[in-house]
């Protein structure tokens, strides 16, 4: 089966950084996803990362490290826009077929 | 049709009957997902399609849940003798398949709010 834990909630300060931690447990790991939400509203795709290292973004990066099954979203610059969900989803092998597990997603909160 | 949509975006049923709920995926999409999603929680996987089959039904919570997809196309996910715990927003998604485009996110349609009363 798949597991994935991150922080229920954060609060960060408009103008600084922060980092969402991911970690997981999968077989057959094809993928990791960072989506964003906003609240009463659908997903939406913020990035993909299948190798190790860190994928860069504009304001947004992603870190991926498969042998420690973690995985960070790095949010700079932060805008009170950023308030929203932020949702870790893996993919890897269930039953014979890919499928992508998500996260209960972390609710960041920025303030002024 | 240029993203994902859903309908209706809204329904309120009294608990007891049946619901239809539908999804209009991307053109050229193959894959199609279902997801439950209660208030203040994450994404809960319901069914997969590939094309027509759904290889993946492990996530339907009961056999009142069922769903299709015909025509590689538009799903309906149909809830039989609504009970007032399958309150929730019924997310769908489509996406290439991981074979052909292995990156390809998902795109979410905006959902359908259901409310048993």
């Amino acid at each position: 089966g798949q597991n994935i834990d991150q922080p229920t909630e954060m609060t960060a300060t408009e103008g600084a950084i922060v980092q969402i931690n991911c970690t997981y447990q999968t077989s057959g790991f094809n993928g990791l996803f960072w989506y964003q939400q906003h609240a009463g509203e659908a997903p939406t795709f913020l990035s993909y990362n299948v190798l190790d290292g860190l994928e860069e973004k504009g304001r947004f990066s992603s870190f991926l490290s498969r042998s420690k099954g973690y995985s960070y979203l790095l949010l700079k610059e932060l805008q009170m826009k950023d308030s929203a969900s932020y949702l870790c989803a893996v993919r890897g092998y269930s039953g014979g077929y890919q499928k992508v597990t998500f996260g209960t997603g972390t609710k960041l909160q920025v303030i002024p | 049709g240029a993203g994902v949509s859903q309908s209706p975006s809204n329904k309120v049923t009294e608990k007891g009957k049946d619901v239809e709920l539908r999804c209009d995926p991307i053109s050229g999409h193959t894959a199609l997902y279902w997801y439950r999603q209660s208030l203040g929680q994450g994404l809960e996987f319901l069914i997969y399609f590939q094309g027509n089959s759904a290889p993946d039904k492990s996530g339907l919570p009961s056999d009142r849940f069922s769903a299709e997809r015909t025509g590689g196309s538009v799903s309906t996910l149909t809830i039989q003798r609504t009970q007032q715990e399958d309150s929730a927003v019924y997310l769908c998604a489509s996406s290439f398949s991981p074979q052909q485009v292995p990156s390809g996110g998902y795109t979410f349609g905006s959902g359908t709010r259901l409310t048993v009363v």
